[in-house]
């Protein structure tokens, strides 16, 4: 099984400002990795696929850059409703796994 | 408009079974591979398991296999989680999801459903 570690586990950010969050692969995943964002008492969506492609009417202020075993997700100015948490996930070979989250919080 | 309307969930006494449903609308459900995915209260997401678009194929996580079983219904648009044996850790809201891309495995979670809550409890 591929263990994806994300760190780290909470940012405190100032609206306004960027964040930057990463995921690690134990193995190789290629560029098969995706970025979801999920809200207290939401599903979670689908922000980042393929590493680094937007996902439908995901703002371009989110960015994903990294292949292989590491990766990135950067909110270049985070506005008040990018406060959530953030979960990356493989998709390149079974079982699926995801990372354990990152709480991106306010400052 | 992609749709995913889950419902199943409820209280279980462990040991006991429920079946899960979800209905998809807005795309052409027999294109896509189809996933469950399930979130503990306060934890992270766990993937559960996968269907082929066919419903030849299946995946299973290992803390499920041999006790869910999933399957789905084209003519009906929808999908199914059939847990048995069910235990106190398999307390959690159960999100189905769409795969991304059509005909294929390999592809993100790109739409999901509101989720349905099970409780596993005496």
């Amino acid at each position: 099984e591929i263990v994806m570690t994300q760190s780290p586990a909470t940012l405190s950010v100032s609206p306004g400002e960027r964040a930057t969050l990463s995921c690690r692969a134990s193995q190789s995943v290629s560029s098969n990795l995706a970025w979801y964002q999920q809200k207290p008492g939401q599903a979670p969506r689908l922000l980042i696929y393929g590493a680094s492609t937007r996902a439908t009417d995901i703002p371009a202020r989110f960015s994903g850059s990294g292949s292989g075993t590491e990766f990135t997700l950067i909110i270049s100015s985070l506005q008040s409703e990018d406060f959530a948490v953030y979960y990356c996930q493989q998709y390149d070979t079974w079982p699926r796994t995801f990372g354990q989250g990152t709480k991106v919080e306010i400052k | 408009e992609v749709q995913l309307v889950e419902s199943g969930g409820g209280l279980v006494q462990p040991g006991g079974s429920l079946r899960l449903s979800c209905v998809a609308s807005g795309f052409t459900f027999s294109s896509h591979a189809m996933s469950w995915v399930r979130q503990a209260p306060g934890k992270g997401l766990e993937w559960v398991s996968s269907i082929s678009g066919s419903g030849a194929s299946t995946y299973y996580a290992d803390s499920v296999k041999g006790r869910f079983t999933i399957s789905r219904d084209n003519s009906k648009n929808t999908l199914y989680l059939q847990m048995n044996s069910l235990r106190a850790e398999d307390t959690a809201v159960f999100y189905c999801a769409k795969v991304h891309l059509p005909s294929t495995w390999s592809g993100s979670f790109d739409y999901w459903g509101q989720g349905t809550l099970v409780t596993v409890s005496s």
